[in-house]
């Protein structure tokens, strides 16, 4: 059971580089998801997708980007990243049928940037 | 009014206690309703669906108000193993749109 795993667990970096957060599932679910977590702001939904080449913006999508070639990877990308992308990034997926079905999270990045 | 909101607590409570808590939601309908858990520094995990008529898993209890747009959950004889982060969960809008987190309610069971 590999389930939703997330690379690097911990990544420090400068600002203005860009960094790439992985994120592999092998259960085929159709529907993944980024989220960040900060405190006083709860998890906050970045981008989300439905099936390959599908994706979608949530709340907060400024400065990230993501692509989805193949159903099981989601990265995302930090185009030029700033202390404000300082968080803790969350994939998910779900078994469900929609978006709003339960679902199951990687055990987070944890990003600082400097 | 916010789309999901909780009380942050923390609800400090001894072992054997019963606690409840709270979680409402601004948009009338919404349908997918759920409550997880997240234990510190670590990810949040699916601790039960609420369905309308309201369920029960063991000592945890879900009920659903949609007059009032609440949620509860209710924890009887509470375990120390049950300090952690509670979550609401609700989609933000009908139809096939993604969910959306409250900030939680922390919970600390004392020994």
């Amino acid at each position: 059971d590999a389930g939703i795993t997330q690379s690097p667990r911990y990544k420090i970096t400068e600002t203005g580089r860009q960094v790439t957060l992985m994120c592999h599932q092998t259960w085929s679910h159709s529907y993944m998801f980024w989220y960040r977590q900060d405190l006083g702001h709860g998890l906050r939904l970045i981008y989300y997708s439905a099936a390959a080449d599908i994706t979608d913006k949530g709340e907060v999508p400024d400065g990230y980007v993501v692509s989805r070639s193949k159903t099981e990877n989601f990265p995302l990308t930090l185009e030029s990243a700033t202390r404000s992308q300082t968080s803790v990034y969350f994939c998910a997926s779900t078994w469900g049928r929609s978006y709003n079905s339960p679902l199951h999270f990687g055990n987070g990045t944890r990003l600082t940037v400097t | 009014r916010k789309e999901v909101e909780q009380d942050p607590g923390p609800f400090n409570v001894p072992e054997g206690a019963t606690v409840a808590f709270n979680c409402t939601y601004s948009n009338s309908a919404s349908q997918s309703f759920f409550w997880y858990r997240q234990d510190c520094r670590k990810e949040p995990k699916l601790l039960m669906s609420v369905y309308s008529s309201g369920n029960e898993d063991g000592r945890f209890t879900a009920q659903l108000n949609r007059a009032s747009q609440y949620i509860s959950l209710l924890i009887r004889d509470s375990k120390l193993s049950d300090s952690a982060t509670y979550l609401c969960v609700v989609n933000r809008r009908p139809g096939n749109t993604p969910l959306v987190f409250g900030k939680g309610t922390r919970l600390s069971v004392i020994a």
